[in-house]
């Protein structure tokens, strides 16, 4: 399974936009590139997922590298329920199955 | 709730005691898996279930864990001659499909403690 790598830890104020990066170099053709989140004590919870172009939805857009070697999640304005786990998980669509989770990265929102 | 469903939420138990786990996923998702969460990290992956069949289960970490999903809804992990290291929390997710690019829905957990 292809790897990704993401910061253990980012800050963000509440209501200004944060940038949630994600490196995949080893990306193949056939890897969407997918987000979840875990908010404390809940399961993990589907953001967005993307191939090439970049993607908008009403969570959250998400960025991709015209190479595909790396995407960035973008949260227009956190807010302290946005405060997670964000994981950036590849998955290969034609043979889909499990997701492989990472370390991600978590995300603290001061008010 | 029309979401994946876990029961018990929290199971304590004892070292070498028999615990079984219960998923029961999203109406016609055919797709289920299992994963398991320490304290600090991120899911790992344990099995997965398309229909009744298992179609991954290279995550289970030995002969003491086994799940079931015998008419391709429900899903039960079972774990045997429980240790203290098996103590985490236990997730279960469904999706409409095992292929594609389908989202996982998880459900909250079961944390289970081996005393």
């Amino acid at each position: 399974d292809a790897k990704t790598t993401q910061p253990n830890s980012m800050e963000s104020n509440e209501e200004e936009p944060v940038h949630l990066p994600c490196n995949h170099s080893t990306i193949s053709g056939t890897d969407y590139i997918h987000w979840y989140r875990q908010l404390p004590s809940q399961g993990p919870e589907y953001v967005i997922h993307g191939l090439t172009s970049n993607v908008n939805n009403r969570m959250a857009s998400l960025a991709i590298a015209e190479d595909r070697k790396s995407s960035t999640l973008i949260l227009h304005r956190a807010t302290l329920r946005d405060a997670a786990v964000y994981y950036c998980i590849l998955r290969d669509a034609p043979q889909g199955g499990k997701l492989i989770f990472g370390q991600g990265t978590e995300l603290s929102v001061k008010p | 709730g029309a979401g994946v469903s876990q029961t018990p939420s929290n199971k304590v138990t004892e070292k070498g005691k028999y615990v079984e786990l219960r998923c029961d996923p999203i109406s016609g998702h055919t797709a289920l898996y299992w994963y398991r969460q320490s304290l600090g990290q991120g899911p790992e992956f344990l099995i997965y279930f398309q229909g009744t069949g298992a179609a991954d289960d290279s995550g289970l970490p030995n002969d003491r864990f086994f799940a079931v999903r015998p008419e391709g809804s429900v899903s039960t992990l079972k774990i045997q001659r429980t240790e203290r290291g098996d103590s985490a929390v236990y997730l279960c997710a469904s999706s409409l499909a095992l292929a594609g690019t389908g989202e996982l829905f998880f459900g909250e957990g079961s944390r289970l403690t081996v005393l």
